[in-house]
């Protein structure tokens, strides 16, 4: 199973909004509402910020969203702010009953 | 409170085994499905294995079959992973996660495979 394709990095200022993309396959991402977005800080452990394609855990700001088209699924943070600057990782369940993790975005507020 | 705390971690010699356990409080593992990820130093997550609620049902990765094991023991409520061959590229921080969102992450054990 090859992983996700995720930009290796995406940059915005303050206050503007970015999108994270993550694209697979039928057999993952398109086939299946089980893809989910986590963001890891330095040192830290991965933290859930949407599952299901565009939910949001209670606790999340709503400035994170996510969506899908076909095979490719995105992370979109609005209103970005300092404290956003992290690595964002996308997985998904696969036809195979197992998940797959995204390459991993690096996510620099300017 | 929701917690998983893992532990079992060190530095190993290659060909040697391990067994990392990852204990839960605040809810059962007969409830949920649980994961292993690990995270290579510099490197990106990678999906290891799963364990379903009924504890019958387990998927792994490509990379990991055959030397790498998920079980649980619901008596104490931990999970394990039973890493059999270290190799050198085994070297990682090995988090466990509840749920197939994998909503909550301990904070890793990190394993480090070298003469």
């Amino acid at each position: 199973q090859s992983a996700l394709t995720q930009p290796a990095s995406v940059s915005g200022s303050p206050g503007q909004s970015i999108t994270i993309s993550c694209t697979g396959t039928s057999s993952d991402v398109g086939g299946y509402n089980y893809v989910s977005w986590y963001q890891q800080h330095p040192g830290k452990a991965p933290k859930l910020i949407i599952y299901d394609v565009s939910n949001r855990p209670s606790g999340v700001p709503y400035r994170f969203s996510g969506s899908r088209s076909g095979n490719t699924a995105s992370l979109t943070v609005s209103g970005l702010q300092a404290e956003d600057e992290a690595d964002y990782y996308c997985s998904s369940y696969t036809s195979s009953s197992t998940y797959v993790f995204g390459t991993g975005t690096k996510v620099t507020v300017l | 409170q929701v917690q998983l705390v893992e532990s079992g971690g060190g530095v190993v010699q290659p060909g040697r085994s391990l067994r990392l356990s990852c204990a839960a409080s605040g809810f059962t593992l007969s409830t949920d499905a649980m994961h292993w990820v690990r995270q290579a130093p510099g490197k990106g997550l990678e999906w290891m294995a799963v364990i379903l609620y009924d504890g019958n049902n387990k998927y792994s990765g490509d990379s990991v079959k055959g030397r790498f094991t998920i079980s649980r023991d619901t008596s104490k409520n931990t999970l394990y992973l039973q890493i059999n061959s270290l190799r050198s590229e085994d070297t990682a921080v090995y988090y466990c996660a509840r749920d197939t969102t994998m909503d909550v992450w301990g904070q890793g054990t990190t394993v480090t495979v070298s003469s």
